[in-house]
């Protein structure tokens, strides 16, 4: 079966602090992969995703990054928090089945910048 | 760019009542429209999902339709109970790629017992 383990689920950083998320699929191969961040009750915004090993594509302009060293394995980076990096950080996968890319999200992890 | 607007951003609804959640997509080349359900803390969660060769889908107490023409999609729910309660979103994928898809803003369901 497929699975996604994100973690930490909980994270609390101070500002100025590095950042390390992880994700890893399995049970399928050379999915897309993508990170999404949620502000506290607000929708889903698109960071990064991928369509390969080293093949990054970013959305919006910040100081975070991403990595994807090995195909099922997805890496959400900052080498300095800042207070606006709050939030709930999803990973995601996709593979195409008959025709369509359905998402399935990780568990998530909750990031506080203190 | 292409977009997804959904409406309304929140519901509130008597328990055992109906609650519809409607949007629009831009991109004509769409073909695939998930829901996802997010209770509060958790991960957005699929709940049911129709392809553009189909106008209604349905399951127990939820039904989906599509209006590929107006390019209008809606999630309905029937006989609402109080774990229906949560965030709600639209996505729309075109047949391109899945990073393509597009997610509305979400809607919140409050289901007053």
């Amino acid at each position: 079966s497929q699975t996604i383990h994100q973690w930490p689920a909980t994270l609390v950083q101070p500002v100025g602090s590095p950042l390390s998320l992880e994700c890893t699929v399995e049970g399928t191969s050379n999915p897309n992969l993508y990170w999404y961040r949620q502000a506290a009750g607000r929708g889903l915004q698109l960071l990064f995703y991928s369509v390969g090993i080293g093949q990054i594509s970013s959305e919006v302009p910040q100081n975070l990054s991403a990595s994807r060293p090995q195909d099922r394995q997805f890496i959400l980076s900052s080498k300095k928090l800042l207070l606006s990096d709050s939030g709930f950080y999803l990973c995601a996968w996709s593979v195409q089945r008959d025709g369509v890319y359905g998402y399935t999200f990780g568990s998530g992890t909750r990031l506080t910048v203190v | 760019g292409e977009n997804v607007e959904q409406h309304p951003s929140t519901l509130s609804v008597q328990e055992g009542d109906s609650a519809v959640i409607k949007c629009t997509y831009s991109d004509s080349a769409s073909n695939y429209f998930p829901w996802y359900k997010q209770e509060l803390g958790k991960r957005p969660q699929l709940i049911i999902d129709i392809r553009s060769n189909v106008g209604e889908k349905k399951d127990q107490r939820i039904a989906v339709t599509l209006n590929k023409t107006a390019k209008h999609f809606s999630l309905h729910i029937t006989e609402t109970q109080p774990e229906d309660s949560a965030v709600y979103f639209c996505a729309a994928t075109p047949n391109t790629g899945g990073f393509k898809t597009i997610f509305g803003a979400g809607t919140r369901l409050f289901v007053k017992a």
